[in-house]
This record gives C-alpha cells, structure tokens and sequence, in this order.
C-alpha cells in the first residue's frame, strides 16, 4: 500500500528567504506525486503534480518540486517565500489506474516578515 | 467555470442524529471523491464514485455512506453521529478518475461539529 511521510510538521521561514518541504514516499508500483496547498477556512488547491517525464516540475506561485526515484522523494521548494504562502501544504500519491489519493500528513509553513 | 460546490458549509449537530452532505462537481466531472480531515487524522479518504457507482471505499464504519447521482452531484450520509465524526469534509472532482489525465480538485468543505 502506498504512504506518504511529510517530515516536518511546521516550517517557520523569513520572508523572502527559500524553502524546502520534505516528502517521501512509499509504494510497490509507479505513482503519481502531487502537492496540494490549503488556505485558512478553504479546501485543497493543486500546486503542482508529477506524472512522467521530467523530474523538475513547476508549478503555481513559483513553486517547484523535484521527483527522486532512487530517495522516493518530491519536495517542495521555493526560491524566496512571500507572507502570502503562509498556508498549510499536502503532499500525495496516487498510483496507476487508481483515484484514491493517499495524504501526508501536512506542514504548516509560517512567514515571519 | 464552476468549481466544486460543497453545502452546506458549516452544521452542527447531536450525537446519535444523521447528516447529509452535498457536493456538486465541476462541470463535466464523472468522479467525485470524499474524504474527512481532522487534526488528529489528517485527510483520510472515504470513497470516491464514478458514473453513479462506488468505485472505491477507505476504511470507515459502514455508518458512512454516499452516492451519486446521474448529474454527478454526490452525497454523503453519516448516521449515528459520534462526537468523533466532527470533521472538514471535502469533496473532490475530477474528469474521468484517473490521476493521470485529471487531478482532484477540491472544494471548500463542510465543517461539521457533532455536540
């Protein structure tokens, strides 16, 4: 069965200095990684998704996430945080020909200006 | 376009009582997927329905169910609510129900808070 572990459950980052959430995986057969991120009182919105192809991928708001096979890792990095992603971030997997998508447990990212 | 439209946004309720909570899908969405979110837990998935069947179930008592109907709005039911049932409950779409060719998009949930 496929899981998800997100290393650190809060991140207190200055503002305009970078970021890196961690999260790794684990399953059997191929996935899919994806970070999702959730605003106060709001539900989940994607921010970037892996499915084939190049490792480094890009997502919204500046944000970018590499996929390792070899450390089954996918995280999340930003190069100069603003106050405004101040949030909580999900990372998932979900595996081939399967809707069901497995949740981290989340991180709190806090921006101290 | 529309997004995922979830009411109502907020209920409370009492142990022992039923609930059922609402979920319209983007247009043009056939799976809709449902899963509860608690601080202790995390997001935890309940099940997911596609072209009106239960496609895929989680863990949960069988005092959690759900369907869907064949305009792809879903519904979810919880019957004998227990204090543990308090919850962010959200609702997800997608286009045909494979995370490959379309990814989950979520609404903005129902909090329910069971007294």
């Amino acid at each position: 069965a496929q899981s998800v572990t997100q290393l650190d459950s809060q991140v207190p980052v200055f503002e305009e200095a970078p970021v890196e959430l961690r999260c790794n995986y684990s399953s059997s057969v191929s996935v899919y990684l994806f970070w999702y991120v959730q605003y106060p009182n709001q539900g989940l919105q994607l921010l970037l998704k892996y499915l084939s192809g190049s490792t480094l991928v890009k997502g919204i708001n500046g944000f970018e996430a590499e996929f390792n096979k070899s450390q089954t890792s996918f995280h999340l990095r930003k190069p100069s945080v603003h106050i405004s992603d101040t949030a909580e971030y999900f990372c998932a997997v979900s595996e081939l020909g399967n809707e069901k998508l497995t949740f981290g447990t989340g991180t709190r990212l806090t921006i101290i200006p | 376009k529309a997004g995922v439209t979830q009411t109502p946004r907020y209920l409370i309720k009492t142990r022992g009582q039923q609930v059922t909570l609402s979920c319209s899908p983007i247009s043009g969405h056939r799976s809709v997927s449902w899963y509860q979110q608690t601080p202790g837990q995390g997001l935890q998935f309940l099940f997911e329905y596609f072209s009106e069947t239960q496609r895929n179930k989680g863990n949960f008592p069988g005092r959690f169910s759900g369907r869907q109907f064949s305009n792809s709005r879903s519904e979810m039911n919880v019957s004998t609510l227990e204090l543990g049932d308090s919850a962010l409950y959200l609702c997800a779409s997608s286009l045909e129900g494979d995370s490959y060719n379309s990814p989950l998009h979520f609404g903005n949930g129902t909090r329910l808070t069971v007294t």
